[in-house]
């Protein structure tokens, strides 16, 4: 079974300009997050989806970030414009439902901004 | 924010040695994951523990909820360099569906 799929890697880009990230889930898995997770420290949640639906942005800094899941399956994280303080390890993971333990992650993108 | 406090930040012990890390919030959780991440890789799940007091043994790794449900333990026996990595503790609290949130890490490294 493939796990979940992020991509780019890595990603260097100049700020002021926009950057997105694209997650694959496990196949089956309603529930998909994405966090933030800066060096050494543990993950900050972003965004979490039940199916399409955002059902968690709280933390989402919406004024240059955005996300999407249209059909319920893969999932688009954007930043517009980067700024220094987002470089970061961009994380993706996924469970089967809400309520379910354990979730699945990805490898991540390091997004450094210069 | 991060609701979980985790100690130490940092461990540097040598192979053969024993260890414990540290999970401390002032909230109750419904239960409580511990998370093993190596540079460069996402976080994998090693453990979930969901009623207070529950002890899990997982080879040389011993996993303590407390009684509270407020902290957690992970003790390891006898490192290896291969333990070696980022270890996270997430907690979930009630009513927000397992919305798990991570704790501030504790980064291991075991000398050969």
């Amino acid at each position: 079974e493939a796990g979940v799929v992020q991509s780019p890697r890595y990603k260097i880009i100049e700020k002021k300009q926009p950057v997105a990230f694209w997650c694959n889930p496990i196949s089956g898995h309603n529930t998909l997050y994405w966090y933030r997770q800066n060096l050494g420290q543990g993950p900050e949640l972003l965004i979490r989806y039940e199916n399409e639906e955002a059902v968690d942005d709280s933390q989402l800094p919406k004024d240059r970030f955005s996300a999407e899941r249209l059909k319920g399956v893969d999932s688009t994280l954007k930043i517009q414009p980067a700024e220094l303080g987002d470089s970061a390890v961009y994380l993706c993971a996924s469970s089967p439902r809400t309520g379910s333990y354990g979730y699945t992650f990805g490898s991540g993108t390091r997004l450094t901004v210069v | 924010t991060q609701l979980l406090e985790q100690s130490p930040q940092f461990l540097s012990i040598q192979e053969g040695e024993n260890l414990t890390v540290y999970c401390n919030s002032s909230s109750v959780f419904s239960s409580l994951q511990w998370y093993r991440q190596e540079p460069g890789e996402g976080p994998v799940l090693l453990v979930t523990v969901v009623t207070g007091g529950e002890v899990k043994k997982l080879k040389r790794l011993t996993f303590q909820f407390g009684d509270a449900r407020k902290d957690s333990s992970l003790h390891i026996t006898a490192a290896q360099p291969g333990d070696t990595g980022l270890y996270l503790c997430a907690g979930a609290r009630a009513g927000t569906g397992n919305q798990f949130y991570f704790g501030t890490g504790t980064s291991l490294t075991v000398i050969p």
